[in-house]
C-alpha cells in the first residue's frame, strides 16, 4: 500500500468509447503525475500537476485529456482511443515538484485494453 | 536528447547469488539519478544519487554513481526470490523531468 490509489485496476474498451482513469493519493503530496507503461518500453510521463495546476503536457495526444480538481485526485479522461494506447497507466505524487527529490509515489497502475 | 540506457535487458540467478545491474546515461542537465523497483505494477524507490562515488546502502541492496563514466550500478547480495522484479533506473534532469530506462528483469531462481 503506497498511499496512492488507482481505479479501475482494469479496463477494456473499444475505440469509440469515453472512459476516465482515477487516481487518489492520502500522502498529502502537492505533485501528481501520470505515466504511461507500454510493453518493453520505458516509462513515459504524460502529464504533471503541481499544486493543481498543469506544468507539463508531454506531447500527449488530445485522446488524453488530464483533470485535477484537487491536490489529492486527478482524472485521465480517454476518448476515442487507438489499440496503440493499450498499456498500463501509473499515477505517481510527490511532496512538491519544484523541489522533487525524485521519489515518486506510485499507485498500482490501470492496465488498459483498446479494442 | 536525453537518454537512459539500462543492461543487462534481463538475468536469471540462482538464490545466494550476487548480481550487478547497469545504468548509462545521456543527459544535458543531471540532476540526480534513481533507482526503482517494480515488482508487479507499482515502482518502488530504492536510491537516489546525486554526488560520483558515494555509496547508498540499503540491506542487501547497494549503488554507486560515477559522473565521469556516467553511469551507476545496483548491486544485489545474497538474492532471495523476493528480489525478482524490474530494476529501473531514472534520470532525473534541471526541467525536472524524470526520464526512464527500460529496466531490467532480474529472476531469482530457488
Amino acid at each position: 500500500e503506497t498511499g496512492v490509489t488507482q481505479t479501475p485496476r482494469h479496463l477494456v474498451m473499444g475505440m469509440t468509447n469515453k472512459k476516465s482513469l482515477k487516481c487518489e493519493q492520502h500522502l498529502g503530496h502537492n505533485a501528481m503525475y501520470w505515466y504511461k507503461q507500454s510493453a518493453k518500453k520505458p516509462l513515459e510521463l504524460m502529464f504533471v500537476y503541481n499544486f493543481k495546476e498543469q506544468t507539463e503536457n508531454n506531447s500527449v495526444p488530445s485522446r488524453f485529456s488530464p483533470e485535477c480538481p484537487n491536490s489529492s485526485h486527478l482524472f485521465l479522461h480517454l476518448h476515442t482511443l487507438q489499440p496503440e494506447d493499450s498499456a498500463l497507466y501509473l499515477c505517481a505524487s510527490s511532496q512538491d515538484w519544484a523541489a522533487n527529490t525524485g521519489e515518486l509515489f506510485f499507485g498500482e497502475g490501470s492496465r488498459l485494453t483498446v479494442l | 536528447e536525453d537518454k537512459v540506457v539500462q543492461s543487462p535487458l534481463s538475468l536469471v540467478v540462482h538464490e545466494g547469488d550476487t548480481v550487478t545491474l547497469n545504468c548509462s546515461y545521456e543527459v544535458t542537465n543531471f540532476r540526480s539519478l534513481l533507482w526503482y523497483k517494480q515488482e508487479k505494477k507499482a515502482p518502488t524507490f530504492l536510491f537516489m544519487l546525486t554526488s560520483s562515488g558515494i555509496e547508498k546502502k540499503s540491506g542487501r541492496l547497494s549503488s554507486i554513481l560515477d559522473k565521469k563514466e556516467l553511469s551507476s550500478i545496483l548491486n544485489i547480495t545474497a538474492t532471495q526470490t523476493g528480489d525478482s522484479a524490474i530494476y529501473l533506473c531514472a534520470l532525473q534532469t534541471g526541467a525536472n523531468n524524470l526520464f526512464f530506462g527500460t529496466g531490467t528483469r532480474l529472476t531469482v531462481i530457488p
